[in-house]
């Protein structure tokens, strides 16, 4: 099945760092969703985004939905070591009850 | 309250067995999702459910794959004569309408599946 394209596949941070990761699409969805999956858990939903151009934040989180609707950007500030996970991005074509198409992931490992 | 659990956590077979996988959605959420994860990839949609009736099929990889879901609550997904290649982790996810339309999908821990 369909995957979106995810960069970077893997980050090496300092605590502190700020980290930016970005998600493409082929094609267009209406709703953007960021997930953080920590090990042996499924996602758990970070941010919803569903207009295009929306910059919305979630605490030391922002993430933007782009004005193309085939891509999405999240920013974490000042990481701490809770951060440490994979991220996930999703894309939804319509607002409602339908699937989600994922991205590869991004792995965040905080170095000592 | 209680969120999406699955069982079993963990399920080993032998390459040709079936294997049942069961998910218990969050009491009340109308739609149920399976999502498959291999290692280090993202979730592969395979089936939705609203009610017990299943608008979306679309990604079931094959006919050995089959789910239901009774009583608007509990679903069962069925992998006949299991292959290595179907080792992953399937995860279950449920949701419902909230406000302003939303429908936020609450993911289960998944159940990891190997194939010998």
């Amino acid at each position: 099945g369909q995957q979106l394209n995810q960069s970077p596949q893997s980050m090496f941070i300092q605590e502190g760092e700020d980290v930016s990761m970005n998600c493409t699409s082929s094609s267009i969805f209406n709703t953007w969703l960021w997930y953080k999956q920590d090990p042996g858990e499924g996602p758990v939903l970070l941010i919803a985004l569903y207009k295009a151009g929306e910059l919305t934040s979630n605490g030391r989180l922002t993430a933007q939905f782009g004005i193309t609707r085939k891509d999405s950007f999240l920013n974490i500030s000042a990481s701490i070591p809770s951060d440490v996970g994979i991220y996930f991005c999703a894309g939804r074509l319509n607002f409602g009850n339908e699937k989600l198409t994922f991205g590869t992931g991004t792995r965040l490992t905080i170095i000592p | 309250g209680a969120g999406v659990s699955q069982s079993p956590s963990n399920k080993v077979t032998e390459k040709g067995k079936d294997v049942e996988l069961r998910c218990d959605p969050i009491s009340g959420h109308t739609a149920l999702y399976w999502y498959r994860q291999s290692l280090g990839q993202g979730l592969e949609f395979l089936i939705y459910f609203q009610g017990n009736s299943a608008p979306d099929k679309s990604g079931l990889p094959s006919d050995r794959f089959s789910a239901e879901r009774t009583g608007g609550s509990v679903s069962t997904l069925t992998i006949q004569r299991t292959q290595q290649e179907d080792s992953a982790v399937y995860l279950c996810a449920s949701s419902t309408p909230q406000g302003q339309g939303e429908y936020t999908q609450y993911f289960g821990p998944g159940t990891r599946l190997t194939v010998l």
